[in-house]
């Protein structure tokens, strides 16, 4: 069964640092780029972050840059997000989803449930 | 940065009614487009990609059209499972944008 399982969110006090994970099964990894997505709560969603298959390239969106770090190991079929210095706005549910190419373009087309992150002080 | 303009925000409709959604992009993203629908308090769930290619399993009365800055998602025959979120998201560059949603809500 073809699944991606996210962890690792939680309540962190502003300022402070997380790191998500996003654990998959069930294809092969390797082959594909990957993209956290994130929703605050009432809001609609926004891309956050992408990386390559071989994690030759990395994406951020611009509000995010220098504060966010991505990373995947592909023998352990597993993505990352680094959440440093957050904010009260980094409060949401993160996403993570697979890019996959088709039709001469990409889209996502599978997702994980989502992992909460609540930043409070 | 590619801004994509959905609209409308929200509408009302009935089952059995037809119901079109719009997203139009900033600048030309040829067919780089998907469409992605939201149940309360579930991960999105991709609908469209390329802008008129259909995801498998999903139901045929969703259907995806145009090219460059205009599109549009179609509903037919509107069905009470239908009642949700739907996005859309340019894949054409870096950073990815997505639309502001639109609430498909019951009449």
């Amino acid at each position: 069964e073809v699944q991606l399982e996210e962890s690792g969110g939680g309540w962190v006090q502003p300022g402070g640092s997380l790191r998500l994970s996003c654990v998959v099964s069930g294809f092969s990894f390797t082959n594909f780029a990957m993209t956290w997505v994130r929703q605050a709560p009432g809001k609609g969603l926004e891309w956050v972050s992408s990386i390559s298959s071989t994690s030759t390239y990395t994406y951020f969106a611009d509000s995010l840059k220098g504060r966010f770090t991505v990373s995947r190991d592909n023998a352990k079929n597993s993505l990352y997000l680094q959440l440093n210095s957050v904010r009260d706005d980094d409060t949401a549910m993160y996403f993570c989803a697979r890019e996959r190419y088709e039709a001469l373009t990409s889209s996502f087309d599978l997702w994980g449930q989502g992992v909460r992150v609540i930043v409070s002080s | 940065d590619i801004q994509m303009t959905q609209s409308p925000s929200s509408l009302s409709a009935s089952v059995g009614d037809r119901v079109t959604i719009t997203c139009r992009a900033s600048q030309d993203i040829r067919n780089d487009l998907g469409w992605y629908q939201q149940q309360p308090g579930k991960a999105p769930k991709r609908l469209i990609y390329g802008a008129s290619s259909l995801q498998s399993g999903v139901p045929s009365r969703f259907s995806g059209s145009g090219s460059g800055t205009e599109f549009t998602l179609t509903i037919s025959d509107l069905q009470p499972e239908d009642f949700a979120t739907y996005y859309c998201l340019q894949h054409n560059s870096y950073p990815r944008t997505f639309g502001q949603g639109t609430k498909v809500e019951i009449k």
